[in-house]
């Protein structure tokens, strides 16, 4: 069941480390993963996505890694900036259907 | 091309009043997604709408909530006698009509902060 008034988990990095965050989904049979960014006050910003037929997915200065087996997915942050802060969000759905199923999020903190 | 766009930004209500919340979806956009978002949580879906179609509304709430998306003009929630229960950020996502089952990326507004006192 879901926990509510429960602080979000943190990481704490220095400027420069590299970040991992990491993610647990529910539904076997989704597809389909999108990690989102939210900046205090705003909505969710789209960082990087990546389908059930692929296990890493590379973009700028972000690494998404799926593992079916475990029902499990983390997004690698490579040299991290203060402008990382945020908390980050992981997605899923599947073919077919159109709607997002969020988790409950990660806070990542860059100090400098 | 403009964002997402929701208004108002902050809306105040005291309990029993009514809250309507507007999303304008991107331009070429038809499909518009309404989630609702607890205090250090994650957004939950509450209804998917088309033009003039609500599509999935599984996680709307029975009573008291309702949304459309009209021919002309912006996608609206509305919440009608509120309850301090309510108070939550709103977030409208639109995104182009799919194709082939795929799924096509989902892009959020700012949010609407509602506070019912």
């Amino acid at each position: 069941g879901e926990s509510v008034g429960l602080h979000l988990p943190t990481l704490s990095v220095q400027e420069g480390d590299n970040s991992i965050i990491n993610c647990a989904y529910s539904n076997s049979a989704s597809d389909y993963f999108i990690w989102y960014k939210q900046e205090s006050g705003k909505g969710p910003q789209f960082i990087i996505d990546i389908r059930s037929n692929m296990d890493k997915r590379q973009g700028q200065r972000v690494t998404v890694l799926l593992n079916k087996t475990v029902k499990h997915l983390s997004l690698q942050i490579a040299a991290t900036q203060p402008g990382d802060s945020a908390v980050y969000f992981c997605a899923e759905t599947y073919s077919g259907y159109s709607t997002l199923t969020f988790g409950k999020g990660t806070m990542l903190l860059v100090s400098p | 091309n403009a964002g997402v766009m929701q208004n108002p930004r902050h809306l105040v209500r005291r309990r029993g009043q009514e809250a309507r919340l507007r999303c304008s979806p991107m331009k070429g956009h038809s499909h518009v997604y309404w989630y609702r978002q607890l205090p250090e949580e994650g957004l939950k879906f509450m209804v998917y709408l088309q033009k003039e179609n609500i599509i999935d509304e599984s996680g709307m709430p029975k009573e008291r909530f309702s949304a459309e998306f009209p021919k002309e003009g912006p996608s609206i929630l509305r919440i009608q006698q509120v309850v301090r229960g309510d108070s939550a950020a709103y977030f409208c996502a639109s995104s182009p009509p799919a194709w082939d089952g795929h799924y096509n990326e989902q892009f959020f507004g700012p949010g609407t902060r509602l506070t019912v006192l």
